[in-house]
């Protein structure tokens, strides 16, 4: 069965510093990654996925993922945090050879402060 | 560009009252899906539809029931709620229902069973 891992509920740093959110994931066959993001009182919107290909994913807003299979990561990057970035961030699995039932972790929520 | 609507956004229910929430999508989507949001738990899926005239169990099914109305429709029906099912509830829809399809959600449902 998959599962995701996400490493800290909440994360918080400066506006302008590094974002990592981390995530890690459990998969028996090479899985579709894939990171939302929730803003408040919102739904989820896409930040980027992973399907195959190039394991550097650049998405919207600035982010972008490694995919690391020896590692079993998929770890969230932002160069330079800015203070909308403030939200939840979901790190989610999905099976290739399956419908598309993505497996989603707890959440971390980042914090931007000035 | 109304996307995926869900109504209501807020509904109260006691104890083994029957409600059901709505989605409608206006993307001509084939895929539509059901999941509940908890704190700490990320989300899950409550019920899928591939596509029209389909419906699928998804991981926490118990106590829900679903219905493909059309293309666009999907509504999920609490028969008799319980306050385990306070959560909030979001639609999402998608082009297929193949594993590397992006997903487009609602704004969310927050139902509160007392």
């Amino acid at each position: 069965a998959q599962s995701v891992t996400q490493l800290g509920s909440h994360v918080s740093v400066s506006e302008g510093a590094l974002v990592l959110l981390r995530c890690n994931y459990s998969s028996s066959v090479p899985p579709y990654l894939f990171w939302y993001v929730q803003y408040p009182n919102q739904g989820l919107q896409l930040l980027l996925k992973y399907t195959t290909g190039a394991t550097l994913v650049k998405g919207i807003n600035g982010f972008e993922a490694e995919f690391k299979k020896s590692e079993t990561s998929f770890h969230l990057t932002k160069p330079s945090a800015h203070m909308s970035d403030a939200a939840e961030y979901f790190c989610a699995v999905s099976d290739p050879g399956g419908y598309n039932k993505l497996i989603f972790g707890a959440g971390t929520r980042l914090a931007v402060h000035p | 560009n109304a996307g995926v609507t869900q109504t209501p956004k807020f509904q109260v229910l006691k104890t083994g009252q029957s409600m059901t929430l709505q989605c409608a999508q206006d993307m001509n989507h084939n895929s539509m899906y059901w999941y509940r949001q908890d704190p700490g738990m990320g989300l899950r899926l409550i019920y899928y539809s591939a596509s029209e005239g389909t419906t699928d169990k998804g991981e926490v099914p118990n106590g829900y029931n679903v219905s493909r109305l059309n293309k666009r429709e999907f509504s999920l029906r609490l028969e008799s709620a319980a306050p385990s099912q306070t959560s909030v509830y979001f639609c999402a829809s998608s082009p297929q229902v193949f594993g590397n399809e992006k997903l487009f959600f609602g704004s969310g449902t927050q139902l509160s069973v007392l």
